[in-house]
């Protein structure tokens, strides 16, 4: 059963204390890796995708990268404004319908 | 552009009600999900749709059904209630099969009771 698994499940950061978040995978056949950000309230929000291993995308203080087990979203010098639930899903190379695999997500405070 | 809308954004029914949960979107895509999210849980797929006309099952289709007549309509319906379908459902939407990223509405937050 394809499986992604997001660790810690929580993430207390002071500004500026740079982090990473981990997402191991077992989705057989990965098409793709995708990050998503989603604050409280609202509906996930895209932020990268990763397609092969050794792939990295960079966006302000966030940083994925991809191997071939696992994806980590570096955040470098955090502020306040990243806090948010980071949400990471593979999709398999068969999968109809582009169906995404979610993992429970990690939540990250950062604490001005 | 509105991007995904869904309603209502909130709803308490009583276990044995049925409704429906309305998305719509704007941007013209043929692919479009329904996920319920659980508190500390992953977004598990209810149903998804190819283009209009074309839905198929995902993880947790038990409990709901969906149809999809036009481009910009996947309502979600629930018959018959039960506190187990206590959750936040979101409704996305993408371009095509190789497009990986997904557009979610900002969700609806169902209570049975």
């Amino acid at each position: 059963e394809d499986q992604v698994t997001q660790s810690p499940e929580a993430l207390r950061l002071q500004e500026g204390e740079s982090s990473s978040l981990n997402c191991s995978y077992t989705v057989s056949g990965l098409r793709g890796l995708f990050w998503y950000r989603q604050d409280p309230g609202k509906g996930p929000e895209f932020l990268f995708t990763l397609y092969s291993a050794g792939e990295e995308k960079e966006k302000e203080r966030l940083k994925a990268t991809l191997t071939k087990k696992e994806s980590f979203l570096h955040i470098t010098a955090p502020k306040p404004e990243d806090s948010a639930t980071y949400l990471c899903a593979g999709t398999m190379i068969k999968a109809a319908g582009n169906k995404l695999t979610f993992g429970g997500g990690t939540r990250v405070l950062v604490k001005p | 552009n509105a991007g995904v809308t869904q309603t209502p954004k909130f709803r308490i029914l009583k276990i044995g009600q049925s409704m429906t949960l309305q998305c719509a979107q704007d941007m013209n895509h043929n692919y479009m999900y329904w996920y319920r999210q659980d508190p500390g849980m992953g977004l598990k797929l209810i149903y998804y749709s190819v283009g209009a006309g074309i839905t198929d099952k995902g993880e947790v289709p038990n409990g709901y059904n969906v149809s999809r007549s036009t481009t910009e309509d996947f309502p979600l319906r629930l018959e018959l209630a039960a506190p187990s379908q206590t959750s936040v459902y979101f409704c996305a939407s993408s371009l095509g099969q190789a497009a990986g990223e997904l557009f979610f509405g900002e969700g609806s937050r169902l209570t049975v009771l």
